[in-house]
């Protein structure tokens, strides 16, 4: 079935440092990937997508890109702030009718000043 | 505000209590899921409904039973609860088929069972 691999946390990193969190993926087909942000006490948050191969999702500084190649799908922002600090969720989009979300296990990323 | 209302936001339950978790959406989505959240274990779907009337089983259904009240409404019943259930639940929505747009989460449940 389908899954998603993430690095695992805790990361920590001092404010305007570079922030690369891994994203690997198994999916039949071709998934459409997500990356979603959960700050403290709240839900998921879509923070990015892409639904098909090389597509760049960007948004608030972070991007990532749907590698086919290498089933990845890699979050970056260039210089992360302490307002970063979250849970980072890698996900994809089945081939199932309902198009259900199969998550990785959540990288938390705290940002020092 | 437009979005995934779920109730209540916490609750402590005595193993052997049932209880039903509620989940509104106002975007006219289809679909709808109920997912649970462990640490180190992400999201892991419980139930979902592709459409007004259809539910099917996720991952890990045991202990839980749901209902799409109509399109709007999917509610999740613990019918006799037990400490494996102690967990934060969140209910989500999309357009449905193709989910090119993602899901919009609720901003959870934390459940106790004691």
């Amino acid at each position: 079935g389908d899954s998603v691999t993430q690095m695992e946390g805790p990361v920590t990193l001092s404010e305007e440092a570079f922030l690369t969190i891994n994203c690997t993926y198994t999916a039949t087909g071709y998934p459409s990937l997500f990356w979603y942000v959960q700050y403290p006490g709240e839900g998921l948050q879509l923070l990015l997508k892409a639904t098909k191969a090389d597509d760049k999702g960007s948004n608030k500084g972070f991007e990532a890109t749907y590698r086919k190649e290498t089933t990845s799908f890699h979050l970056e922002k260039g210089s992360v702030q302490v307002s970063d600090s979250a849970v980072y969720f890698c996900a994809l989009s089945s081939s199932g009718s309902a198009r259900q979300l199969t998550f990785g296990s959540g990288t938390q990323l705290t940002v020092l000043p | 505000n437009a979005g995934v209302t779920q109730t209540p936001k916490f609750q402590v339950l005595k193993t052997g209590q049932s209880m039903t978790l509620q989940c509104a959406q106002d975007m006219n989505h289809n679909s709808m899921y109920w997912y649970r959240q462990d640490p180190g274990m992400g999201l892991r779907l419980i139930y979902y409904s592709a459409s007004e009337g259809t539910t099917d089983k996720g991952e890990v259904p045991n202990g839980y039973n749901v209902s799409r009240l109509n399109k709007r409404e999917f509610s999740l019943r613990l019918e006799s609860a037990a400490p494996s259930q102690t967990s934060v639940y969140f209910c989500a929505s999309s357009e449905g088929r193709g989910n090119l747009h993602g899901y919009t989460f609720g901003s959870g449940t934390r459940l106790t069972v004691v």
